[in-house]
């Protein structure tokens, strides 16, 4: 069975500082790695993924995350939050197996204070 | 725009009564995925389809069911619907190969009363 944790149901940042929203996942085998973002009263939006190669992925709107193996973290990241950012983030885990199943995490309510 | 098409946007029945909810999946896409997201329960797996065969199942009601056509659009039947379904549900479509990124839908809310 795969599952993904996102720890934290809420983060606060100030406008200007980093932001980091953060993701464990399991899985049997390696593992794909996906965060999206989800606006209110929108669908989620794909922000990046990491497949196989450098462990730090950049993706859309500045953001990039950071997959580590041997603690089964891929947190996300972004050196600088605007007030746009405030938003619902999603990780997501699909096994590198037969398995197709894409979980998401519970999800992390960000909010950025200008 | 992620190109994945639901209808109808709002939806609003009485318990007892079966719904059917309509996904065009993105040009080239094989694949749709089904999930039911509630404010209790976030963002659940119900059915994945893949070029019109399932492929995998999550936490989806038998009194739920889905299938895809062969134009690749996929509809989600509701049926004896009860209060606590009510929730956004959203299709997501992707191409083949485990390690392609889903693009969703912009949901339908589908209100029991």
């Amino acid at each position: 069975a795969q599952s993904v944790a996102q720890p934290e149901d809420q983060v606060n940042v100030a406008e200007g500082n980093p932001l980091t929203v953060k993701c464990t996942y399991s899985v049997s085998g390696n593992p794909y790695l996906f965060w999206y973002v989800q606006y209110p009263n929108r669908g989620l939006q794909f922000l990046l993924k990491y497949i196989t190669g450098d462990n730090l992925v950049k993706g859309s709107y500045g953001f990039e995350a950071e997959f580590n193996k041997s603690q089964t973290s891929f947190h996300l990241k972004k050196p600088s939050a605007l007030v746009s950012d405030s938003a619902l983030y999603f990780c997501a885990v699909r096994a590198y197996s037969n398995d197709y199943k894409l979980s998401f995490g519970a999800g992390t309510t960000v909010t950025v204070r200008a | 725009d992620s190109g994945v098409t639901q209808t109808p946007k709002h939806l609003i029945t009485a318990t007892g009564q079966r719904v059917t909810l309509r996904c065009s999946p993105r040009s080239g896409d094989l694949s749709v995925y089904w999930y039911q997201q509630s404010l209790d329960q976030g963002l659940q797996f119900l059915i994945q389809y893949y070029n019109g065969e399932e492929r995998a199942k999550g936490n989806i009601l038998e009194r739920f069911s889905a299938q895809q056509f062969p134009d690749l659009h996929s509809e989600l039947n509701l049926s004896s619907l009860e209060l606590g379904d009510s929730a956004l549900y959203f299709c997501a479509s992707s191409q083949s190969g485990q390690n392609t990124e889903a693009f969703f839908g912009q949901g339908t809310r589908l209100t029991v009363v």
